[in-house]
Parts: structure tokens; C-alpha cells; sequence
């Protein structure tokens, strides 16, 4: 079962404008969320995380949103820079699992000059 | 301070064999879990140890295996090897509390032949 979906496999963004990268979930207990940024042949960089008691959390030019009613949330990267090119992971945990994360599929960001 | 470390980095095995892979977590964080990374079905949780207890374990079969040591470094096991548990393997570390966020080591890229 997927209960965590990026819909977008890919993504092309010009240097310098923003990538809106999107993530939906299936479950209501999911209550913190975290984005990881991925290279080929290494592990993943946390990047930026929310809790669901609030809805927006900015750290540099990454911001993330949740939408709790919509089961949605995106990740803002402003303005986008080729560095930035990498697999995007969305990953929602259960307090009550503690340390398991919920890996959706990833959605691979390309940033262009 | 050191991020987490996974040894070895590279291991080719054969059909039947068995293998033992280690992850040393972050100075400090007491939780280590493992995740299995493949093309077809993408990062998914194997386990998740804490305080020499395992606490949570994902869906696979029991010939993986796992356990952690009192001064939290971790060791998962694949017994009887077959040619679908070739994948990255990455083991990540954080400190107690379903809030704190996880962090990755590069992962042991294992391949059976």
C-alpha cells in the first residue's frame, strides 16, 4: 500500500526560478513530515521537516507547507539552483512508530542554466 | 561531529550466502533504523532499534535480521541470499523521540549474483 505519493516523477525547473516539489498522504496518523534530498549511490540529506500542528516551516530558501485537510504537502526551493538537481523524497512518520519513515517514490528535480 | 557509517560500502555475494552489515550511528543518538532501496519498490523500513531493542519491523521476511549493541552501533543480517535483496542498503540514526529527525549514512551497496 502507498500511503505516501509524489505524483511527479520529474521535475525541470530554469536556475533561479522556484520548484514546487508535491507529496500527498493517505494516512491520518502521520503527524511529522520530513524532506530528504538524494544523490545517486548515497544516502539521503535530511532537509527540512514539519510538525502537523503548523503549516508552514522555512529554513533558507527551502519552505515547506502542510495542508492537514487536504492530506498535501509541498516543498519550496527559492530560487532554485543547479546544485538543488537530486531525487526529493517525502517522508511522513507516526509518533506512535517512532523512528519509521514513510518513503514516498521520490521525485527527481533537474535545475537548468 | 561524524555522520553515520556503514561498512562496507560495497559487497558482491553469491545465491545463498549470507551477509552481516554494520552502521555506526552519530555520536549521541540512541535509535538506528535500516531501510532496503531498490528500483522496483523504491526505500522501504526493514527495522528500528533502540536501547539494544528492536521496536519496529517493516515487512520482510525473517531472514532479515538485525540487532544493536550497547554502545548503540547496529548490524542487520541477510541469511540465504537471493538475487531480489540485491539493493542499497542504508541505515539511519537519531536521537530519541518521534520528532527528531533521521539521519542517513551512504548506505552498503549489496549485490547477489
Amino acid at each position: 500500500d502507498q500511503q505516501v505519493k509524489q505524483n511527479s516523477p520529474s521535475l525541470s525547473v530554469q536556475e533561479g526560478r522556484i520548484s514546487i516539489l508535491n507529496c500527498d498522504y493517505t494516512n491520518s496518523m502521520f503527524d511529522y513530515f520530513l524532506w530528504y534530498k538524494k544523490y545517486p549511490a548515497e544516502g539521503p540529506t535530511f532537509l527540512i521537516s514539519i510538525s502537523s500542528i503548523k503549516d508552514k516551516n522555512e529554513d533558507g530558501r527551502f519552505t515547506v507547507f502542510l495542508n492537514k485537510s487536504a492530506k498535501h504537502l509541498s516543498l519550496h526551493i527559492v530560487p532554485s539552483q543547479p546544485g538543488d538537481s537530486a531525487v526529493y523524497f517525502c517522508a511522513p512518520k507516526e509518533g506512535s512508530t517512532l523512528g519509521r519513515l514513510y518513503f514516498g517514490r521520490g521525485t527527481q528535480l533537474t535545475v537548468w542554466p | 561531529k561524524a555522520g553515520v557509517t556503514q561498512t562496507p560500502r560495497y559487497l558482491i555475494k553469491t545465491r545463498g550466502q549470507q551477509v552481516t552489515l554494520s552502521c555506526s550511528p552519530i555520536s549521541g543518538h540512541r535509535s538506528v533504523s535500516w531501510y532496503q532501496q531498490t528500483p522496483g519498490q523504491g526505500l522501504q523500513f526493514l527495522f528500528e532499534y533502540f536501547s539494544e531493542t528492536q521496536r519496529n519491523k517493516g515487512n520482510f521476511p525473517g531472514r532479515f535480521s538485525g540487532r544493536q549493541f550497547s554502545n548503540s552501533r547496529s548490524e542487520m543480517n541477510v541469511s540465504t541470499l537471493e538475487l531480489g535483496d540485491s539493493a542499497l542498503y542504508l541505515c539511519a540514526s537519531s536521537q530519541q523521540g518521534a520528532s527528531y529527525e533521521q539521519y542517513f549514512g551512504p548506505g552498503t551497496r549489496l549485490t547477489v549474483t
